[in-house]
């Protein structure tokens, strides 16, 4: 069974339009990492989050990490082009330093 | 400041044969992990360094896979003899020490796409 549950596992929304991708555990995470990817490139890393409420942004882009540590939102504002690609949720549940990877959510914006 | 960096970017190789796929980490990051995505899968963790240490390598494969980190800088990954199920993107990861803090920040390289034919 899939641990980490990121849905939607595509999505397609119009320039200058808010959209929310979600990261889901049945487990208590102890780091949420989000990371963008583009088609055929490396991993960026948007940010992580460890804390319980934690809240972070980064531009247009803002991730929140739920009290009990087990679900995650990132959430874009105002859509641009260079927003499309692929986000990916990763989580250290062990607290081993090793990330465990969701499978995705691919991101298209239309103009 | 210079990301993590993997040399080459992609390899095509034939079923049997070997390569080695390296990684350079950001200077100073004393941590450093491989991963690796097969086809329609998600990215999976293979093994951890801590400096030279081999801190965790309960995700590699088999023992056709052999990782590397002489000095504690720069890791290799060798796979040999290369089998089809090998061929994904493998990425390199680093982040700084172990602190008080149990989780930092992992910086992924552009990966390596490895084809086996």
């Amino acid at each position: 069974s899939q641990e980490l549950e990121q849905s939607p596992q595509s999505l397609i929304v119009q320039e200058g339009k808010n959209l929310t991708i979600n990261c889901t555990s049945s487990k208590t995470l102890y780091g949420l990492y989000w990371y963008k990817q583009k088609y055929g490139e490396g991993l960026i890393f948007l940010m992580m989050l460890q804390k319980g409420g934690e809240e972070k942004s980064h531009e247009k882009i803002t991730a929140k990490l739920d009290e009990k540590k087990q679900q995650s939102s990132l959430h874009i504002t105002a859509s641009q082009p260079s927003h499309a690609g692929i986000y990916l949720c990763g989580a250290d549940m062990n607290r081993d330093d090793k990330i465990i990877f969701g499978k995705g959510t691919r991101l298209h914006i239309l103009p | 400041e210079a990301g993590v960096t993997q040399f080459p970017s992609h390899s095509v190789i034939e079923k049997g044969q070997t390569v080695t796929l390296r990684c350079d980490p950001i200077s100073g990051h004393d941590n450093l992990y491989w991963y690796r995505r097969v086809m329609g899968k998600e990215i999976k963790f293979l093994l951890h360094f801590v400096k030279e240490s081999k801190q965790d390598e309960s995700g590699m494969p088999n023992n056709r896979f052999l990782a590397e980190r002489t000095g504690g800088t720069y890791s290799t990954l060798k796979v040999q003899p290369a089998e089809l199920e090998d061929s994904g993107v493998y990425f390199c990861a680093s982040s700084l020490g172990i602190g008080d803090r149990f989780t930092y920040e992992q910086y992924f390289g552009p990966g390596t796409r490895l084809t086996v034919t």
